[in-house]
């Protein structure tokens, strides 16, 4: 599997933008890129994910470098119902079989009032 | 859709204790997958199914560790006997895996079991 490279931990101010990174030099051109987010207490949930392209939905934005090497989660405003665990994966569909996905840990965000 | 149903939320057990923990995957899903999450480790795959059959297992740390999924709807992870370092938080999740469908297959996650051996 095509591994992910993330920061432990990033702090953010309410109300401003934060800019989540993820490193994935050895991403392969199956690979589709996915975050998911983790809030205490909870299980992980499905944020967005893309191939080539930036994507936007009404809960972030992601947007992937040219060469894919990287990619970057953008909350707009970030408020404190988004302090969790952001986990940057990896997804290969190319084999047409079966999948398996791998989390690791994640970027921990927080957000000061 | 209810979502994905784990039981117990939480179990504290001794150790030596057979612990058996249980999932229901969302309806209409083919892929389960087993997760535990530590402070040290993250969340680490331990083993996923798909269309109820084991595909890989290279997660699950040792024997002590088995899952079995008997049909679409039930899925098992066991552990016996149990050890104060098995002491973690185990997922499960599921997702419909479509062969060619190359950007969706969300993973929907279940709230988890918090488990202590002591």
């Amino acid at each position: 599997d095509a591994k992910t490279t993330q920061p432990n931990s990033m702090e953010s101010n309410e109300e401003e933008p934060v800019h989540l990174p993820c490193n994935h030099s050895t991403i392969s051109g199956t690979d589709y890129i996915h975050w998911y987010r983790q809030l205490p207490s909870q299980g992980p949930e499905y944020v967005i994910h893309g191939l080539t392209s930036n994507v936007n939905n009404r809960m972030a934005s992601l947007a992937i470098a040219e060469d894919r090497k990287s990619s970057t989660l953008i909350l707009h405003r970030a408020t404190l119902r988004d302090a969790a665990v952001y986990y940057c994966i990896l997804r290969d569909f190319s084999s047409g079989g079966y999948q398996k996905v791998t989390f690791g840990i994640g970027t921990k965000l927080q957000v000061i009032p | 859709d209810a979502g994905v149903i784990q039981s117990p939320r939480h179990e504290v057990t001794e150790m030596g204790q057979e612990v058996t923990l249980r999932c229901k995957p969302i309806s209409g899903h083919n892929s389960l997958f087993w997760y535990r999450q530590t402070m040290m480790r993250g969340l680490e795959l331990l083993i996923y199914f798909n269309n109820n059959v084991p595909i890989d297992d290279s997660g699950m740390p040792e024997d002590r560790f088995s899952a079995k999924m008997p049909n679409a709807s039930f899925s098992t992870l066991k552990i016996q006997p149990s050890e104060p370092r098995d002491s973690a938080v185990y997922f499960c999740a599921s997702s419909f895996h479509f062969r060619d469908r190359g950007a969706g297959n969300t993973i929907y996650f279940g709230e988890g079991s918090w488990l202590t051996v002591v």
